[in-house]
């Protein structure tokens, strides 16, 4: 079955360092998300795309968060500065247009070190 | 706006125990609802759903869960336990045309 894939799968930065994940979502799904998950707590959605549109970005922030789908598949996402509260499990997940839209399908996620 | 509350932080059970996990939401119009798992090391999977019918779900692995629309709950239920149980377990809701919110988790730890 596929799979969303992240890369890298643990990122170690310092404070005020820019980092970057990326996500490629499973074929054909259409609509992507990128979540925060906080240890301990569940995941909290960062942006939506729908194609290479952004959908939803209400609880971005935008000051130091940037995420970006050029091309409708594969997607980035940029903290820059990094700040110590930004250490979390960065998850991605695709859904598709039909069949099993109402499915989210996750990737393993990135896990973020800000030192 | 919606939200999702998980009764239990941490859960301990001893293989063959029953287990109930509570989950209410808070949204008042038509909801899908969904548990998630996630295994230690492993990405988020999902266990079960519920979008619409008969108000008792089954899912993988022996789960089932209860949509109670009148007490706004999707209680997951596995009547005995495994070790490889052990896992975090996420309730998470979808409003029409709402984007999806989980719960903060319950972490379950089954001894063997």
């Amino acid at each position: 079955e596929a799979e969303v894939a992240q890369s890298p799968r643990y990122k170690i930065t310092e404070k005020s360092q820019a980092v970057a994940f990326w996500c490629d979502p499973i074929s054909g799904h259409a609509t992507l998300y990128w979540y925060r998950q906080i240890l301990g707590q569940g995941p909290e959605l960062l942006v939506q795309f729908q194609d290479e549109s952004v959908v939803d970005d209400s609880q971005l922030p935008k000051d130091r968060f940037s995420a970006e789908r050029l091309k409708g598949v594969d997607s980035t996402l940029k903290i820059q500065p990094a700040e110590l509260g930004d250490s979390a499990m960065y998850l991605c997940a695709s859904r598709p247009v039909s069949g099993r839209a109402n499915e989210q399908f996750f990737g393993p996620g990135t896990r973020l070190t800000v030192l | 706006a919606q939200s999702v509350s998980q009764h239990n932080h941490h859960v301990i059970l001893s293989e063959a125990a029953s287990l109930e996990l509570g989950c209410n939401y808070s949204y008042g119009g038509t909801v899908n609802l969904f548990w998630y798992v996630q295994y230690p090391g492993q990405h988020l999977q999902l266990l079960l759903k519920y979008f619409s019918g008969d108000p008792l779900v089954k899912g993988i692995k022996g789960f089932e869960a209860e949509f109670i629309k009148s007490k706004f709950s999707f209680n997951l239920r596995k009547p005995s336990v495994q070790w490889s149980d052990t896992a975090e377990y996420f309730c998470a809701v979808r409003g029409y045309g709402q984007n999806f919110v989980f719960g903060p988790g319950t972490r379950l730890s089954v001894l063997p």
